[in-house]
């Protein structure tokens, strides 16, 4: 079953504005990743952040980790046409979990040029 | 080098035929995982292999499935007696585990987007 959930499920935005996407989880996790789906194609994965980490940049990306609230956020600053894709987030629980994801259902991110 | 390959990227099968569904990961990564993906879900997690050994197979939905890797690199997902709700998208992952750190990204390839008549 889904970890949690991503919001919002759609977002429609101009090439250089930032998006933000939200996505929110149920249980303890050990990290928290960022993947991005082009139509027809495998994730890609952008960013991974710690569960002892509240913030992490790459390049265009911001991510945040509030593991009080359980949720993390995804910040793309001056979009292209380019990132428009599915983005998904997905839990690490760590344990005996030997790496498997728990992924949300995404958020449909279209940027128009 | 060459990403995660999978094959074929797309099958069609009748209601009852047998499928396999191939992956071959990045060369030298240990951990190889299958997702299920739905239209418009995001992956569910199948199954995992640690090199030649299956450690978790608790996403496997019924026992019509079966995955195996025998020599620790190429794998193969079976689907027997297919269903109509078997249709989805198998994605393949594979990462290179150092040993007791999972703090690694997983490389993802494009799929096989499966349909049952």
């Amino acid at each position: 079953s889904q970890q949690g959930e991503e919001d919002p499920q759609a977002l429609s935005i101009q090439e250089g504005e930032n998006a933000t996407m939200n996505c929110s989880y149920k249980t303890s996790i050990n990290n928290l990743q960022w993947y991005r789906q082009n139509s027809g194609r495998g994730l890609v994965h952008l960013i991974l952040i710690r569960s002892n980490e509240r913030e992490k940049h790459s390049g265009r990306l911001r991510v945040t980790l509030d593991t009080s609230k359980k949720s993390s956020s995804l910040l793309i600053t001056a979009s292209r046409a380019a990132d428009t894709a599915s983005y998904f987030c997905a839990t690490y629980a760590g344990g005996t979990s030997y790496g498997k994801l728990t992924f949300g259902q995404g958020t449909i991110l279209t940027v128009h040029p | 080098g060459a990403g995660v390959s999978q094959s074929p990227r797309y099958k069609v099968a009748k209601r009852g035929q047998d499928v396999a569904l191939r992956c071959d990961p990045i060369s030298g990564h240990v951990s190889l995982f299958w997702y299920q993906q739905a239209l418009g879900q995001g992956p569910e997690f199948l199954t995992y292999f640690q090199n030649e050994a299956q450690l978790d197979k608790s996403g496997l939905p019924s026992d019509r499935f079966f995955a195996e890797r025998p020599e620790g690199s190429v794998s193969t997902l079976k689907i027997q007696r297919t269903q109509q709700e078997d249709s989805a998208v198998y994605l393949c992952a594979s990462s290179l585990r150092r040993t007791g750190d999972y703090n690694q990204p997983q490389h993802f390839g494009d799929g096989t987007r499966l349909s049952i008549l």
